[in-house]
């Protein structure tokens, strides 16, 4: 059964520094990962899909990687702004039915 | 992009009352929709799955006659929660994606309150 695992929970960052979130899967029998940010009391905003045949995706300040034969994820944000505070998760396809399985999420906070 | 809607955005009912919770896709065809659950500083939960004409597939401890889906065309899935209770109390967000690409499109999510 496939498990997304968030490290860490909870981060809290002057503004300006980079940063990296961390996502780990168990099945690397996986179709693509994708990040999200979830603002609170909001739904889902898509950041960066990576198929498996990619190692990584650059949106901006965001960069993804995919290291598919470890099991990890990585989520880098550059220059790290206010507006950047939020939980982002981690997704993987795993199910049999292309459903998405979740990370618990990291809750980013970016002081200014 | 693919735009995905939920309505209503928040709702408030009386223990074991019914609601209904409908999610659209606005541009495109969603043969499948998904249905997830999240409670409070939790991630999301997959409930079920809903493709088009056809019925849902319930996750396991997924009570079926308790959430009712109906997936009855390429833009529109309903989920209603029969006889609420306060544990039902959750954030309820529906996606959606059509046939042969596996990218999701969320819709905004709904959250339901049962007192």
């Amino acid at each position: 059964k496939q498990e997304v695992t968030q490290i860490p929970a909870a981060l809290s960052v002057p503004e300006g520094e980079n940063l990296v979130l961390n996502c780990s899967f168990t099945d690397s029998a996986i179709y693509n990962l994708q990040w999200f940010r979830q603002d609170p009391g909001k739904g889902l905003t898509s950041l960066l899909l990576i198929q498996s045949s990619q190692r990584e995706q650059t949106s901006g300040r965001l960069n993804a990687s995919l290291d598919k034969s470890s099991g990890r994820s990585t989520l880098y944000i550059a220059a790290s702004q206010p507006g950047d505070s939020a939980t982002y998760l981690c997704a993987v396809i795993g199910g049999s039915q292309g459903n998405l399985i979740f990370g618990k999420g990291t809750k980013l906070s970016v002081k200014p | 992009g693919a735009v995905v809607s939920q309505h209503p955005s928040w709702v408030i009912c009386k223990s074991g009352t019914s609601v209904k919770i409908e999610c659209r896709s606005l541009d495109f065809q969603a043969t499948t929709m998904f249905w997830y659950r999240q409670f409070p500083k939790q991630s999301l939960m997959l409930m079920a799955t809903s493709n088009e004409g056809s019925k849902a597939t319930y996750e396991q401890g997924v009570e079926k006659d308790k959430f009712l889906i109906n997936h009855a065309s390429l833009t529109l899935s309903t989920l209603t929660v029969t006889s609420a209770h306060p544990e039902d109390s959750s954030f309820y967000i529906c996606s959606a994606r059509w046939e042969g690409l596996l990218e999701q499109y969320f819709g905004p999510g709904t959250r339901l309150t049962v007192t």
